[in-house]
């Protein structure tokens, strides 16, 4: 079946040191994003990338960083710069407007990450 | 900058009733869309309900339609015949039209439904 998978679904982490976290999907989709949800808080938009090898920064990039190599993976770094890291984590992709109805994003099922 | 604003911070709805839940926005766009989506406990983002700004007709999924009043920036989304599995956080967010290929969302804080039976 077509998705998107992030994994793991719940990573600890001392304080300085640096993680990624995975996103991949196999839904054939050109733009992935990063969001981030804090308790009783809405989602922000990390990073998003629109093609590979090209991303863009979103609201609070700052401490964050990604890459997009392939299509299917859109990986992010939590670094240690980023002073509150702690959240629940996000990956959405989304087709291009040329393919139809697309402009929906699907998202995957989050990694809670948690630094301590 | 796109705000979006839902002042309900929590609601509940006796189960087979309905339920409206806010939603206002802030925009110079003129080219945007607007999404309702739903977040179970199992925090997986579901897609409720999706509106084009420059269609006039309300969209309607099953029990799910929306009041989209593009003067007034506000777009309401009304449950019928609610369902204990429609117990979740729900979000409103808005996406301006980009042409680019990417949509960036701006989601407001959302609002805790529950639904009794």
């Amino acid at each position: 079946d077509g998705g998107i998978t992030q994994s793991p679904k719940y990573l600890f982490r001392k304080e300085g040191q640096n993680v990624t976290l995975s996103c991949e999907q196999n839904l054939n989709h050109d733009a992935m994003y990063w969001y981030r949800q804090d308790p009783g808080q809405g989602l922000r938009l990390i990073y998003y990338s629109q093609i590979v090898n090209d991303f863009q920064k979103g609201d609070i990039a700052e401490g964050y960083s990604v890459s997009r190599e392939k299509k299917e993976s859109f990986p992010l770094t939590v670094t240690s710069a980023q002073k509150n890291p702690t959240a629940f984590y996000l990956c959405a992709s989304s087709s291009p407007s040329g393919q139809g109805l697309n402009y929906e994003q699907y998202f995957g099922p989050g990694t809670r990450l948690t630094v301590t | 900058a796109q705000t979006v604003t839902q002042s309900q911070p929590e609601m509940s709805v006796q189960e087979a009733e309905t339920v409206t839940l806010s939603c206002t926005y802030d925009t110079s766009e003129n080219n945007y869309y607007l999404f309702w989506y739903k977040q179970p406990p199992s925090r997986q983002m579901i897609l409720v309900i999706r509106q084009e700004a420059y269609k006039q007709q309300n969209a309607t999924e099953n029990r799910f339609s929306v009041n989209f009043q593009k003067a007034a920036k506000s777009f309401s989304l009304k449950i019928s015949d609610s369902q204990l599995g429609d117990t979740a956080m729900y979000f409103c967010a808005f996406s301006p039209y980009s042409g680019a290929g990417s949509y960036q969302l701006t989601f407001g804080k959302g609002t805790k439904l529950s639904v009794i039976p």
